[in-house]
């Protein structure tokens, strides 16, 4: 079975939708990265969660760490444009920075 | 705002060939990492290196590869005889420490081996 698994794969949202994507790790977390790639582009770092019940927010797009489920999950509030892209999580299954990724969920946004 | 840089962004060469990437640090992060995302394809762990040794590698990081950071600025991942297999888009990342919170990647430096 897959270490790291996100969903959905892909969403199609209209334009100040709200969505949420989630990723889900069957082995213990010692941290939980999010980014976001733009098609054959490199990662843009968008947070990192460590602590169970964490939660971050950076302008309209909020992070929740459930330390217990080994689950994390992205939440984008009023969807615009520009939040279309490839949103990877990552996550730190060995207290290293060697990040195991998850498949991504490829994210439209319709006007 | 600092970033990772790495060149270059794009290299075509033979199999076989030796094919060098490049990557420039975030100026006080001090553990380096290159990833490579084969297209249609996860993101995958390849290689760590802190204090001028690699300190994790994965199992896709065989004998054909090498890192080094010669010059104490240019943090480098050599593949000695590219295979067709090694078409793919290499990520440099850096961190300023362990459980930081951070860890930034390049742009990436997509190989095309023919």
């Amino acid at each position: 079975s897959q270490e790291l698994e996100q969903s959905p794969q892909s969403l199609i949202v209209q334009e100040g939708k709200n969505l949420t994507i989630n990723c889900t790790s069957s082995k213990t977390l010692y941290g939980l990265y999010w980014y976001k790639q733009k098609y054959g582009e490199g990662l843009i770092f968008l947070m990192m969660l460590q602590k169970g019940g964490e939660e971050k927010s950076h302008e309209k797009i909020t992070a929740k760490l459930d330390e217990k489920k080994q689950q994390s999950s992205l939440h984008i509030t009023a969807s615009q444009p520009s939040h279309a892209g490839i949103y990877l999580c990552g996550a730190d299954l060995n207290a290293g920075n060697m990040l195991t990724f998850g498949g991504g969920t490829r994210l439209m946004v319709k006007p | 705002e600092p970033e990772v840089t790495q060149t270059p962004s794009h290299q075509v060469t033979q199999m076989g060939q030796e094919v060098i990437l490049r990557c420039v640090p975030i100026s006080n992060h001090l553990y380096f990492y290159w990833y490579r995302q084969i297209l249609g394809q996860k993101v995958e762990f390849l290689v760590s290196f802190y204090n001028n040794e690699i300190s994790e590698k994965s199992e896709i990081f065989d004998d054909q590869f090498s890192v080094e950071r010669p010059d104490g600025s240019n943090f480098t991942l050599k593949i000695r005889s590219t295979k067709l297999e090694d078409s793919a888009m290499y990520f440099c990342a850096t961190a300023r420490g362990l459980n930081t919170g951070e860890l930034f990647f390049g742009e990436g430096s997509r190989l095309t081996v023919l």
